[in-house]
């Protein structure tokens, strides 16, 4: 296991409706990264958190955001959902610095119908 | 064109097989190098990390090759626990800590 835990693990949403993902992070871990993975697909980034700051972001829209609390863990909101977000939603965590290794969560498998 | 691209697969081979997985990605400023693998339905887990020089893990080989911006993976007498799909992946960091740019995966099924 690698410490990284996500809930929920399953979780089914109508167009339109919001969503929150959440993502505890392994202990000692400071950075946080979210991932989309499609049906077929490799991981897409979505954005990562540093010391409660995003830093850095892929090419995703605003209704797609996130926090990072005092302890590490984090949240992935995503607002006015669309068909194509139906997705496996990885959350990574890694400690600071080039080359670390990045574990990820089980992932939450959202399904928007 | 995707950042990084990835044989298409699937590879169906038989158990004993050697099999070898090719890469290559896009942005000569990538600085880390990975094989990543994923069981169905479950996480990414890193396989291990691909160096210049090449490295070699039991029955697995990594190789990088930065001028042609080539990664490949070398399986050697496979196993059917090996059946999964293998994520190519780089990192560059550009000024912050970087993100995993994953290719879109190459599936593997090794048969009895």
């Amino acid at each position: 296991e690698t410490g990284v835990t996500q809930s929920p693990t399953h979780l089914i949403k109508t167009r339109g409706q919001q969503v929150t993902l959440r993502c505890s992070s392994q202990s000692g871990h400071n950075t946080v990264s979210w991932y989309q993975q499609a049906l077929g697909q490799g991981p897409q980034f979505i954005f990562q958190y540093y010391r409660e700051e995003e830093n850095g972001r892929g090419n995703f829209p605003p209704r797609f955001s996130g926090l990072q609390f005092p302890n590490y863990s984090s949240e992935l909101n995503v607002n006015a959902l669309e068909l194509d977000d139906s997705a496996l939603y990885l959350c990574a965590s890694s400690l600071a610095g080039r080359g670390t290794e990045a574990f990820f969560g089980q992932g939450t498998r959202l399904t928007v119908v | 064109r995707k950042e990084v691209e990835q044989d298409p697969g699937p590879f169906n081979v038989p158990e004993g097989a050697t099999v070898a997985f090719n890469c290559t990605y896009s942005n000569s400023a990538s600085q880390s190098f990975f094989w990543y693998r994923q069981d169905c339905r479950k996480e990414p887990k890193l396989l291990m990390s691909v160096y210049s020089s090449g490295n070699e893990d039991g029955r697995f080989t990594a190789q990088l090759n930065r001028a042609s911006q080539y990664i490949s993976l070398l399986i050697r007498d496979s196993k059917l626990s090996d059946s999964a799909t293998y994520l190519c992946v780089v990192i560059h960091y550009g000024g912050s800590q970087g993100n995993l740019i994953f290719g879109k995966g190459t599936k593997l099924s090794v048969k009895p």
